[in-house]
């Protein structure tokens, strides 16, 4: 099992280009969030899905889209990026009460 | 208001000396807590997880949960250097839709 997976692991943007964060699980998991971290900040939740087809918005989903394409899959899409979005981007799946992470997509953005 | 608080550091103990972390929540209606520890570079590891009023423990690590004051602590007994990380508090309400994470507290443990 290669658990949670993300790409890209390294990315750097300009402002106001648009990418896509994949993420990807193998463990037949519902639930599936997309968090961003910051110095000093911990982890604030941008979007979860708590199953395939539903999306719903954390405490920070400005700026951000996300697809749940399958019960595996769970993408974050920048449409305009902004250097505020430079942070660590971490997915991560949850059967009830345990989350695993992925291993983090590091994203700066000049 | 931040729904969860603690210090962040950082937290320095001798090797072989207890570890005590401290973690605040705002929300009364949160029903389930947990502690990662996440390496530096690295993503957050789940190592505690507690639901209940009183002590839980597992190995060195001891998870206590006191609601009626909204605090929940984690103890490391005889600290090793490779303790030494980031200590992440998380709660969540009864269905697990949302976590909510404290911004760590950073733990160092001299040899």
């Amino acid at each position: 099992n290669a658990g949670v997976t993300q790409t890209p692991k390294f990315q750097v943007l300009k402002t106001g280009q648009s990418m896509t964060l994949q993420c990807a699980q193998d463990m037949n998991h519902n639930s599936m969030y997309w968090y961003r971290q910051d110095p000093g900040m911990g982890l604030r939740l941008i979007y979860y899905s708590a199953s395939e087809g539903t999306t719903d918005k954390g405490e920070v989903p400005n700026g951000y889209n996300v697809s749940r394409l399958n019960k595996r899959e769970f993408s974050l899409r920048l449409e305009s990026a902004a250097p505020s979005q430079t942070s660590v981007y971490f997915c991560a799946s949850s059967e009830e009460d345990t989350q695993y992470f992925g291993p983090g997509t590091r994203l700066t953005v000049l | 208001q931040k729904e969860v608080e603690q210090n962040s550091g950082p937290l320095s103990v001798p090797e072989g000396a207890i570890a005590s972390l401290n973690c605040t929540y705002s929300d009364r209606g949160s029903q389930s807590f947990f502690w990662y520890r996440q390496y530096s570079g690295k993503s957050p590891e789940l190592i505690m997880s507690i639901y209940s009023n009183g002590d839980k423990e597992d190995g060195r690590f001891t998870a206590q949960l006191n609601k009626a004051s909204q605090y929940v602590s984690l103890l490391i007994r005889d600290s090793q250097p490779s303790d030494s990380a980031t200590y992440l508090c998380a709660v969540t309400p009864y269905n697990f839709n949302k976590f909510y994470f404290g911004s760590g507290t950073k733990l160092n443990v001299k040899p």
